[in-house]
């Protein structure tokens, strides 16, 4: 069964510095997301992706982050300054047009000392 | 704007008896709605999912949720429950293609 695929599992980054989440999208869907889930929180909504364009995005989505699909399977998030709040699993999803079940990659444990 | 009120944070529950999982939404589109589990330390997989059709949908581990637009409700539901079964449960609303806005979660603590 095709799935999200998400790198690195876990990434420990110091304050200040700049951090690429990856993911691998399921190869034939069209809509992208990114969610993060703070220790013990909800999940929230990050940003969406569609046509090689932002289609929507969170007010936590401000100007330290940027999306972007370099090549036809590549999905990353950036995050250019890093702050300790920036701590939190974050999550990759996609689904295709038809089908509305966002598949969800298994996480990005993200931790800013 | 949409959102989900998970009414109950933590449910423990004894081995073998039923649950029910609260989930209300408010939404000014149509709804799409849809619960995930969380195991410890795992990702959000998908249980069950409403689009349309029946209000009585069926998900995997023996799971089901009724979708009740009186009440805007979709609760989720299982006769006896297992102590695999612990875990956080999120509900979730969308209008589409659109993200998923998400209840807080409700852990459910399956007792031997």
């Amino acid at each position: 069964e095709p799935e999200v695929t998400q790198t690195p599992s876990h990434q420990v980054t110091q304050m200040g510095q700049e951090v690429i989440l990856r993911c691998v999208p399921i190869s034939n869907h069209l809509y992208f997301y990114w969610y993060r889930q703070i220790l013990g929180q909800k999940v929230e909504f990050l940003v969406s992706f569609y046509n090689n364009e932002i289609s929507e995005k969170s007010e936590i989505f401000d100007d330290q982050f940027s999306v972007e699909r370099p090549d036809g399977s590549n999905f990353t998030l950036k995050i250019r300054s890093t702050k300790l709040e920036d701590s939190a699993m974050y999550f990759c999803a996609s689904n295709n047009r038809e089908s509305l079940e966002q598949y969800f990659g298994p996480g990005t444990r993200l931790t800013v000392t | 704007a949409q959102s989900v009120t998970q009414l109950d944070s933590q449910v423990p529950v004894f081995e073998e008896a039923p649950v029910e999982l609260r989930c209300n939404y408010s939404s000014s589109v149509s709804v799409y709605l849809f619960w995930y589990v969380q195991y410890p330390n795992q990702g959000l997989q998908l249980l069950l999912k409403y689009l349309s059709g029946s209000t009585l949908v069926k998900g995997i581990n023996g799971f089901e949720a009724e979708f009740n637009k009186s009440q805007t409700s979709f609760h989720l539901r299982k006769p006896s429950v297992h102590i695999s079964d612990t875990a956080e449960y999120f509900c979730a609303v969308s209008g589409g293609n659109t993200p998923l806005v998400f209840g807080k979660g409700t852990r459910l603590s399956v007792i031997a």
